[in-house]
């Protein structure tokens, strides 16, 4: 069965630290590997996805296969930063996902 | 804002009453799925519908089932209430059921029973 691990569920960094969300993930076919992020009182939107290979506001997320994850990086946190994070897994070319718990990222002053 | 739009915004039922939400997707969006967030997890698929037909289907119980309609918008409808059926429910769209395009979600529906 699909399924997406984020062992954090809250993050605290400083501005301008470096930022790391993990993501795991388990699936026998081939992943789409997305995240999705949620800023305070605003809807879920989409962040990035593997396969575009692009960064979004400064992140950027690789693929390993390898180790089955899907890292979310930042080499300058901002205090904009600060919102819930998603990892999601695409499965079977449509549009179900299955979502990790998600980490709150929390990036201080 | 022409986003995904859902209704009501919060909601509060009894167990064991019977419930209709209700979601329309972007405009020339036909897919649209549906996802139940409970607190502190994140979003469980429910259903995903293309052009008025089932397309996929989550581990919920029967008690859970939803159509579309010719204008692509949807309803989600939840039987015989739970306490544990309390979540915010998601309704997402997408221009095609498939392939590389992006999901767009609403706000949500929040449901508490009581």
């Amino acid at each position: 069965a699909q399924r997406v691990t984020q062992p954090e569920k809250l993050l605290s960094v400083f501005k301008g630290a470096p930022v790391e969300l993990k993501c795991n993930y388990s699936y026998s076919g081939s992943p789409e590997l997305f995240w999705y992020v949620q800023y305070s009182r605003q809807r879920l939107q989409l962040l990035l996805r593997h396969i575009s290979r692009e960064s979004i506001k400064g992140f950027t997320a690789d693929l390993n296969k390898g180790e089955t994850s899907f890292h979310l990086k930042k080499p300058f946190a901002q205090e904009e930063d600060s919102a819930m994070y998603y990892c999601a897994l695409r499965y079977n070319y449509g549009q179900n996902f299955v979502f990790g718990p998600g980490t709150r990222l929390s990036v201080l002053p | 804002d022409a986003g995904v739009t859902q209704s009501p915004t919060h909601l509060i039922k009894t167990r064991g009453q019977q419930v209709t939400l209700r979601c329309s997707p972007i405009s020339g969006h036909k897919s649209v799925s549906w996802y139940q967030q409970v607190l502190g997890q994140g979003p469980q698929f429910i259903f995903q519908y293309y052009e008025k037909e089932e397309r996929g289907r989550g581990n919920f119980p029967d008690r859970f089932s939803a159509r579309q309609f010719p204008n692509y918008s949807s309803e989600l409808n939840v039987n015989a209430l739970l306490l544990g059926d309390s979540a915010l429910y998601l309704c997402a769209s997408s221009p095609t059921p498939t392939g590389n395009t992006e999901a767009f979600f609403g706000q949500g529906t929040r449901l508490t029973v009581v």
